[in-house]
């Protein structure tokens, strides 16, 4: 059974650092993994798709990159804002059609 | 509408209750899911549909829990005889076409949040 582990549990930064968020996953047959950011009370918000065959995806000050074989992904923050403090999901999809998810990293980036 | 919606957004069940939460998925949307998200994990998934057919409920807990999507759009999910540890967000998702493999985003609503007394 796949399994999602994200180190930290929680994080809290000045604003301005970089910061790298940590996923891993026990099995690496995969299609894709996801990040998510979820707001208190609030769906999940999609912020990068890794496919399998990818190494990383870039969206503004965001980065994330795949390490299919080693079963590892990471979320990469660049100048962390206040806005930017959220619960971050990360999420793969197997051979089934849902996604497995960590249990998040509470970020908070501190004004 | 824009995005998935969910109602009710909140829900208070007394022990013993049955419960149903409905999901409105973005139109023309061909798959739907559904998760449980308990306090401070990550969302759980419970079932799957294809348009109305259900093609996986590996991830309901107990057959209390039944969700239906008779006319290929909006779901129901249906909790009967609630218990607290049913106690948690639900989540509803949907993607354009069969999702997963080919690398489709999952788009989700808001969630209900289930609080049994």
């Amino acid at each position: 059974k796949q399994e999602v582990t994200q180190i930290p549990a929680a994080l809290s930064v000045p604003e301005g650092e970089n910061l790298v968020l940590n996923c891993s996953f026990t099995d690496s047959a995969i299609y894709n993994l996801q990040w998510f950011r979820q707001d208190p009370g609030k769906g999940l918000t999609s912020l990068l798709l890794i496919q399998s065959s990818q190494r990383e995806q870039t969206s503004g000050r965001l980065n994330a990159s795949l390490d299919k074989s080693s079963g590892r992904s990471t979320l990469y923050i660049a100048a962390s804002q206040p806005g930017d403090s959220a619960t971050y999901l990360c999420a793969v999809i197997g051979s089934a059609r849902q996604l497995t998810f960590g249990s998040g990293t509470q970020l908070t980036v501190l004004p | 509408g824009a995005g998935v919606s969910q109602s009710p957004r909140y829900k208070v069940a007394k022990r013993g209750q049955d419960v149903a939460l409905r999901c409105d998925p973005i139109s023309g949307h061909v798959s739907l899911f559904w998760y449980q998200q308990a306090l401070g994990q990550g969302p759980e998934f419970l079932t799957y549909f294809q348009n109305e057919a259900q093609l996986d409920k590996s991830g309901l807990p107990s057959d209390r829990f039944f969700a239906e999507r008779p006319e290929g759009s909006v779901s129901t999910l249906k909790i009967q005889r609630t218990q607290q540890e049913d106690s948690a967000v639900y989540l509803c998702a949907s993607s354009l076409r069969t999702g997963g493999a080919s690398g489709e985003t999952q788009y989700f609503g808001p969630g209900t949040r289930l609080l049994v007394l």
